[in-house]
């Protein structure tokens, strides 16, 4: 069993639809957690960067951690074509531990 | 503007042949790290340096090696001793250690023929 899970999709929703993506984790020693957008041949970049459980806003971008079922969610509204990336969850244990990733999520957000 | 370069952006190689990929951080940033992307596998991580002068293996270090003698700089070789180097290679930097956010270049994909 992956360390961390993650649903490869494709995902595919109409514009401006809400998106929910979520990833798995069997590792209770995890506490920070991150979000990474990565656009086809691009490197991933940084989305959402949270620290143990709760919720995290930033503009259409809500990342949610519940440790307690070893879950994470990022939730996009208003959903654009733009959104249209690989979405990948990463997290780690904290200083000197690796950083652990999903393989990611295709998301197509059709216009 | 702050960043990381990874150059070059493609690289054909024959089989047999080391070759060396390049990674530069202008961020100040103290960590390095590498990583290898492979279709439905999310990031493997290769090496990586906390500390100029230092470096560690990370999860699939075999036929790959790396030197860390700038802060700015940490290449990587794929040599003949890998056996399947066809991927997508990321580096990735943070400050100041591994708990912390990582920020990736733009990659190199490495065809190996």
């Amino acid at each position: 069993q992956k360390e961390v899970e993650q649903d490869p999709g494709p995902l595919s929703v109409p514009e401006g639809a809400i998106v929910s993506l979520n990833c798995t984790y069997s590792n209770s020693a995890f506490q920070y957690f991150m979000w990474y957008r990565q656009y086809s041949r691009k490197g991933p970049e940084l989305l959402m960067y949270t620290y143990s459980s709760g919720n995290k806003e930033d503009g259409r971008f809500t990342a949610q951690v519940d440790k307690s079922s070893k879950y994470i969610s990022l939730f996009i509204r208003d959903s654009q074509p733009s959104d249209s990336a690989t979405y990948l969850c990463a997290m780690s244990a904290g200083y000197g531990n690796k950083l652990v990733f999903g393989a990611g999520t295709i998301l197509r957000v059709k216009s | 503007d702050g960043g990381i370069t990874q150059s070059p952006k493609y690289l054909f190689r024959k089989e047999g042949q080391n070759v060396t990929l390049s990674c530069e951080q202008n961020l100040n940033h103290d960590a390095m790290y590498w990583y290898r992307q492979d279709p439905g596998q999310g990031l493997r991580l290769i090496y990586y340096s906390q500390i100029v002068n230092d470096f560690q293996k990370g999860d699939i270090a075999e036929g790959y090696s790396v030197s860390r003698e700038k802060k700015e700089s940490f290449p990587l070789t794929v040599t003949s001793a890998q056996k399947n180097p066809t991927a997508f290679y990321l580096c990735a930097s943070s400050s100041p250690g591994l708990a912390d956010e990582q920020y990736f270049g733009p990659g190199t994909r490495l065809t190996v023929t």
